[in-house]
């Protein structure tokens, strides 16, 4: 594709329930990256693939946040039982490498209410 | 203290002016670095990318990198007031850090 497409855009969860984002990279990009942006914040980094395996997941904040790319390509992040702080813009990055230049989608804008 | 400090201004300057943004980082490790441009309710977009100390230039963008000090500049030329915005520097080995943004408003 193109760019790095989101989806979707917005998504409003009740606390408690189990939400997934989707991202869909560059075509050919190996690495791809999480972070997550609060308001009037940078991006905060919670995982790196680089092809079908975490690379790093030393930035997930605890285990109810989960991800997976199983053909190395498409990853999905999964959110268990949400809580109203996991409210923030869900950003993904593709790069051709892992020490490149990361492209980033428009962001997943999830609210917990 | 983090380990990408960014002022988060807000800034903001004439049409035309010389804008002169900064970050500085603390780990030794870091070995490349971007700028991103972020309106508001998008995704941010690259700008620049660095990999060594020095300038790099991209038509009216020019990106600086000292390693010695551990020091990021990113330096706009003629700004517009499209340049308004939040900019975001970022420095990593591969997963970046980044800075809270600088808001930019450049005024016609």
């Amino acid at each position: 594709g193109a760019g790095v497409s989101q989806t979707p855009s917005n998504k409003v969860t009740e606390k408690g329930k189990y939400v997934e984002l989707r991202c869909d990279p560059i075509s050919g990009h190996t690495a791809l990256y999480w972070y997550r942006q609060s308001l009037g914040q940078g991006p905060e980094f919670l995982i790196y693939f680089q092809g079908t395996g975490a690379a790093d997941d030393s930035g997930l904040p605890n285990d109810r946040f989960f991800a997976v790319r199983p053909e190395g390509s498409v990853s999905t992040l999964k959110i268990q039982r949400t809580e109203r702080g996991d409210s923030a813009v869900y950003l993904c990055a593709s790069s051709l490498l892992g020490n490149t230049e990361a492209f980033f989608g428009q962001g997943t804008r999830l609210t917990v209410v | 203290q983090k380990e990408v400090e960014q002022d988060p201004g807000p800034l903001s300057v004439p049409e035309g002016a010389i804008v002169s943004l900064n970050c500085t980082y603390s780990n030794s490790a870091f070995q490349y670095f971007m700028w991103y441009r972020q309106y508001s309710r998008k995704g941010p977009e690259l700008l620049m990318y660095t990999y060594s100390s020095g300038n790099k230039e991209d038509g009216r963008f020019t990106a600086q990198v000292d390693k010695s000090s551990k020091y990021i500049s990113l330096f706009i030329r003629d700004s517009q007031p499209s340049d308004s915005a939040t900019y975001l520097c970022g420095a990593g080995s591969y997963q970046l850090t980044f800075g809270k943004g600088t808001k930019l408003s450049v005024i016609p």
